[in-house]
């Protein structure tokens, strides 16, 4: 099976402005999970959606937003970036019956300039 | 409080030693503690898994020690290797639920 995929790889931004990033799950997984990975902070959690519906979300202000596809394909959105956005977002996916083992994708890098 | 406490943030081995990274967590609810694997430019990958009512899994070169007692877990890399040098989280959650709380990562470098 093809792994989980993010999409673009790299992206640079100025201060102000939104981004769309994509993540394309496993084929047959139905949760995707997104973090954010900074060196100072590690990985946190950033939000979880399931069979198209956020079931669970971490401690991240507004501007981050999330949606996921009837096809579980997902996108997560930050509006207004900020500098302290610029970090590797990652996304992960896992099995049907909300099994444990989380499968990441290579990531986006983002940076605010 | 959801935290996750790892140490140390860099390890040094020489080949073929041992590597050993610790972990601490708060929250007497998590029962599930995964081990994930990151090289540079790619995205986390799960190592090894253990949950509670076990104090040991093993898997190859790989083990994890468990004590729920003391809320702590390690993972042990034995007989070392330079291509096991990369940066390894330790992480605790939920049955089920697939939120995940990591430690802040350790930097292991192998040195041949």
């Amino acid at each position: 099976k093809a792994g989980v995929t993010q999409t673009p790889r790299y992206l640079i931004k100025t201060r102000g402005q939104q981004v769309t990033l994509s993540c394309s799950p496993i084929s047959g997984h139905r949760s995707v999970s997104w973090y954010q990975q900074t060196p100072g902070q590690g990985l946190q959690f950033l939000f979880e959606y399931f069979s198209e519906t956020q079931r669970n979300k971490g401690n991240f202000p507004g501007r981050f937003s999330g949606r996921q596809f009837s096809n579980s394909r997902s996108e997560m959105n930050v509006s207004t970036l900020e500098l302290g956005d610029s970090a590797l977002y990652l996304c992960a996916s896992s099995g049907t019956t909300g099994t444990d083992t989380q499968y990441f994708g290579p990531g986006t890098r983002l940076t605010v300039l | 409080q959801q935290q996750v406490k790892q140490s140390p943030q860099s390890l040094i081995v020489q080949k073929g030693g041992i590597s050993i990274i610790n972990c601490a967590y708060e929250n007497t609810a998590f029962d599930y503690f995964p081990w994930y694997q990151q090289f540079p430019g790619k995205g986390p990958a799960l190592l090894i898994a253990i949950r509670p009512d076990v104090s040991e899994k093993k898997e190859g070169r790989f083990t994890i020690s468990f004590n729920k007692s003391a809320k702590q877990f390690s993972l042990h890399i034995m007989d070392s290797q330079p291509g096991d040098s990369a940066t390894y989280f330790c992480a605790a959650g939920f049955s089920g639920y697939s939120t995940l709380t990591f430690g802040k990562g350790t930097m292991l470098l192998v040195s041949p």
